[in-house]
């Protein structure tokens, strides 16, 4: 299996700040990360594909990087409803889809 | 708009198979997409447990692998999961999700709500 290596585990930010959030696979994996956001209770919701393209409807203020075995997840002005777990997932390996172990985003 | 519900009992007992159904309102069943599965266990993270192809091909997660069936109803709209000889730790809430075909079947762009599945005697 690839796995997918995230941190911070947690953050806290003030309104406004940039935050970033990193993933790590184990192995090279080109492209092919995605990002999800999940709010208490809900589905998790897509936010970037293919490292950095951004799924429609997603606000502009996310932003996705990387390529290989390092990416990067940036939230340029959090908002308070970005408060939620953010998952990297990797589909190198269409064989064994893996999904990191998550950040959760709160506010300071 | 597209939507996924997922449906099963919430309480299965240990050994025996779980079964979930995900109906697909407002779309019929083609080649643009296929259709997975992802369960995570409370408190815990995602874990992918299967994708299902077109004509009939499944990849399942190795950890549960031969434990694993999806199958799609094209008449009725939906796909189901069967998970067989679970145990406590298959207790999860399970999500049954869609994948593009554009992505060769790695993208999950839209998920069902969720459902709670409990092992317990």
């Amino acid at each position: 299996d690839i796995q997918m290596t995230q941190s911070p585990s947690s953050l806290s930010a003030s309104l406004g700040d940039r935050v970033t959030i990193t993933c790590q696979a184990s192995q090279h994996i080109s492209k092919y990360l995605n990002w999800y956001q999940q709010k208490p209770g809900k589905a998790p919701k897509l936010l970037i594909y293919d490292a950095s393209n951004l799924e429609t409807g997603v606000p502009s203020r996310f932003s996705g990087s990387g390529s290989g075995t390092s990416f990067t997840f940036t939230i340029s002005s959090l908002q308070p409803e970005d408060i939620a777990i953010y998952y990297c997932q990797q589909y190198d390996n269409l064989l064994g889809l893996t999904f990191g172990g998550g950040t959760k985003v709160a506010i300071k | 708009h597209v939507q996924l519900q997922e449906s099963g009992p919430g309480l299965v007992r240990p050994s025996e198979t779980l079964s979930l159904t995900c109906a697909v309102s407002a779309y019929s069943f083609s080649s643009d997409y296929y259709w997975g599965w992802i369960r995570q266990s409370p408190g815990k993270g995602l874990e992918w447990i299967g994708t299902y192809f077109h004509s009939g091909s499944t990849y399942s997660n190795p950890s549960l692998n031969s434990r694993v069936t999806i199958s799609v109803d094209t008449s009725k709209n939906l796909f189901s999961l069967k998970l067989k000889s679970v145990t406590a730790a298959d207790t999860a809430v399970y999500y049954c999700a869609r994948l593009p075909y554009r992505s060769g079947g790695g993208i999950f762009d839209n998920w069902g709500q969720g459902t709670l599945v409990t092992v317990s005697s």
